[in-house]
């Protein structure tokens, strides 16, 4: 049973123009979220986070968005650029977990020049 | 810069002997770090928990006697693949974190047994 689902495998983008990567969980004592983003034959490099007291949280170009009612979260990036070309996973965890976290599969994201 | 070292990135060895993966936490001292197992186009799925001192944690379906995980220092755990074979060829990840910081990941192990 997959508690944190990204259902588009892949997404390709014009470059300048947003993205946006989604995400889905299910465990409801979820309580943190995690976007990373991962080059080929390295390990995922953090992003941008967010708490479950927050809706939204900015970085820079990244904005993650949190739905609690809904179980959904999702991940902005404007303006696009190739360099973000990667695939970018959401995770999860709750407070109680030590820190462990809960994977989605993945969303490969192209941004085309 | 990384704040976690992995190593080695790559390891080639025959189906039967064992290999050791190391992790390092390289500016902070880790209690807790993580193993994780990523088989291609799938999500990275953890295996166990390392807790230095301690015995490591290990998820449902992964064998503690196969991957022995070692965690003795707070900047060193070790996974130990045993007596490989070729279904243990994949991509492994250590990770650790430091009080609250999101969790640091090492560039990962791809292991193939022939």
């Amino acid at each position: 049973d997959q508690q944190v689902k990204q259902n588009s495998p892949s997404l390709s983008v014009q470059e300048g123009r947003i993205s946006i990567l989604n995400c889905d969980y299910t465990n409801s004592m979820f309580d943190y979220f995690l976007w990373y983003k991962k080059y080929p034959a390295e390990g995922p490099t953090f992003l941008i986070s967010i708490s479950s007291i927050k809706d939204k949280n900015e970085d820079g170009r990244f904005t993650v968005f949190l739905n609690k009612s809904a179980k959904h979260l999702s991940l902005h990036i404007v303006p696009s650029q190739p360099g973000d070309s990667a695939v970018y996973f959401c995770a999860a965890s709750s407070s109680g977990s030590a820190r462990q976290l809960t994977f989605g599969s993945g969303t490969q994201l192209t941004v085309l020049p | 810069g990384a704040v976690v070292s992995q190593h080695p990135s790559r390891v080639i060895c025959k189906s039967g002997t064992s290999v050791k993966i190391e992790c390092r936490s390289l500016d902070f001292q880790a209690t807790t770090m993580f193993w994780y197992r990523q088989f291609p186009k799938q999500s990275l799925m953890l295996m166990a928990t390392s807790n230095e001192g301690s015995k490591a944690t290990y998820e449902q379906g992964v064998e503690k006697d196969k991957f022995l995980i070692n965690h003795a220092s707070l900047t060193l755990s070790t996974l130990t693949v045993t007596s490989a074979h070729p279904e243990d060829s994949s991509f492994y990840i250590c990770s650790a974190s430091f009080q609250a910081s999101p969790l640091h990941f090492g560039n990962g192990t791809r292991l193939t047994v022939t």
